[in-house]
């Protein structure tokens, strides 16, 4: 089955120290968004990637980061994570950039910060 | 500044009788909505969407409405079953003139329903 797939499912790391979260697909879509959820907040687009075009939102943090090195693959990097930055992360992709296809979301990585 | 609003965090349903989510946004630019539903652990799957050109969508047991003037789009599952048990979130995009959705998506912060047998 094609797929949205998170790794890790659960990620510790240390306030301060650098931590990359993994998302890849199987659907060859043109779009990869990430999106953190706090708590019982709403998830929120941090930046999406259309094609090699890097989009970021005009409140996203400078300590967030994120890479696309092919189709299938985007990675969400956290320069130095503090307590705020503990949340669920979700990746989701699009075929096209305008669309009315649905997002497709991976299962999420939980980041928690010691 | 939180433009969609989904302003019941929880409902309590008896198998088979209707469930009725409700959702407001403040955003006029907004013309195309969706519903997601998520289970516990799992990502968000897509249940229904709508576009600003029509008030109302169905697929089955669920059902979109959306009146424009007042901001407010509901879901309606019947009848509703144990099985729909779980958070649902409402999101919403702006649409060029032909109703196709930008993409960018901004969610309200979910509605748990629960559906006693």
């Amino acid at each position: 089955d094609a797929m949205v797939i998170q790794n890790p499912r659960y990620q510790v790391t240390q306030f301060g120290k650098p931590v990359t979260l993994s998302c890849s697909q199987t659907l060859n879509h043109n779009v990869m968004y990430w999106y953190q959820q706090k708590s019982s907040q709403a998830p929120k687009l941090l930046f999406h990637y259309y094609d090699k075009d890097f989009n970021n939102e005009a409140d996203t943090p400078d300590n967030f980061q994120s890479r696309r090195p092919n189709t299938s693959f985007c990675f969400l990097d956290i320069r130095s994570p503090g307590l705020g930055d503990a949340a669920m992360y979700l990746c989701a992709t699009s075929p096209f950039r305008y669309s009315n296809q649905p997002q497709h979301f991976g299962d999420g990585t939980r980041l928690s910060i010691l | 500044d939180q433009q969609v609003k989904q302003n019941s965090p929880s409902l309590s349903v008896q198998e088979g009788r209707i469930s009725i989510l409700n959702c407001d946004y403040t955003n006029s630019m907004f013309d195309y909505f969706l519903w997601y539903k998520k289970y516990p652990a799992e990502g968000p799957t897509f249940l229904i969407s709508i576009s600003s050109i029509k008030d109302k969508n169905e697929d089955g047991r669920f059902t979109v409405f959306l009146n424009k003037s007042a901001k407010h789009l509901s879901l309606h599952i019947v009848p509703s079953q144990p099985g729909d048990s779980a958070v649902y979130f409402c999101a919403a995009s702006e649409a060029n003139a032909g109703g196709t959705s930008y993409g960018k998506l901004t969610f309200g912060q979910g509605t748990i329903l629960t559906v006693h047998p």
